[in-house]
């Protein structure tokens, strides 16, 4: 595709339930990113994947946490039994490889009621 | 946590004018990046300077490295409505598995 594209670009859900983020980074980028943004923590990194591997997961805030990406493209950010605390734009980016400039999608606007 | 402190956090100035944006930073870096982000956007990519860089251009953009000090600038000049915005600045320590860590941002109001 053009750019990083994520999906969907706004979500509401109660609290307890399970959500799911995609993002579809940019055809040939390797290296894949995932950070939220909030008011009071501004743009946090959470994890990066190359390839398919996620090296190091310790940037994702809690174990309800969890994200994967299959076939070097597609991810997926999965957060269980939601709190309000996880309400914020999480934002997807990728890049050709590691130390690259980063492309970002527009963003998960996530509401937890 | 947020490394980069950009500086001032808002701006207000008037259309053709130049704007200037500071970052501070804690630890070594191996580059640092400036974004832009529109209001419900993601943010844009405008400039990579390298540790061993100290300024770098890019159409109204100039942006300098001062890796003593930890510190940069982006001068952004003749100033239009359209780069209303906030601008972070994001490091890069290299290697690892760590992604960008972010400033707070600088938000710059152009007046028409």
């Amino acid at each position: 595709g053009a750019g990083v594209s994520q999906s969907p670009s706004n979500k509401v859900t109660e609290k307890g339930k399970d959500v799911e983020l995609r993002c579809d980074p940019i055809s040939g980028h390797t290296a894949l990113y995932w950070y939220r943004q909030s008011l009071g923590q501004g743009l946090e990194f959470l994890i990066y994947f190359q390839g398919n591997s996620a090296p190091d997961k310790s940037g994702l805030p809690s174990d309800r946490f969890s994200a994967e990406r299959t076939g070097g493209s597609v991810s997926t950010l999965t957060i269980q039994r939601t709190q309000q605390e996880d309400s914020a734009v999480y934002l997807c980016a990728s890049s050709l490889w590691r130390e690259q400039p980063q492309h970002f999608g527009d963003g998960t606007r996530l509401s937890i009621l | 946590s947020q490394q980069g402190e950009e500086d001032p956090q808002a701006l207000s100035i008037q259309e053709g004018e130049n704007a200037t944006m500071n970052c501070s930073y804690k630890t070594s870096i191996n580059n640092l990046q400036w974004y832009r982000q529109n209001s419900g956007r993601g943010l844009v990519h405008l400039i990579l300077i390298r540790s061993n860089e100290r300024e770098k251009h890019s159409g109204r953009l100039r942006v300098t490295l001062d890796t003593s000090k930890k510190s940069s600038s982006l001068l952004i000049t003749a100033s239009r409505a359209a780069d209303t915005a906030s601008y972070f600045c994001a490091t890069d320590a290299g290697g690892g598995a760590d992604g960008l860590t972010f400033g707070k941002g600088t938000h710059l109001i152009i007046q028409p």
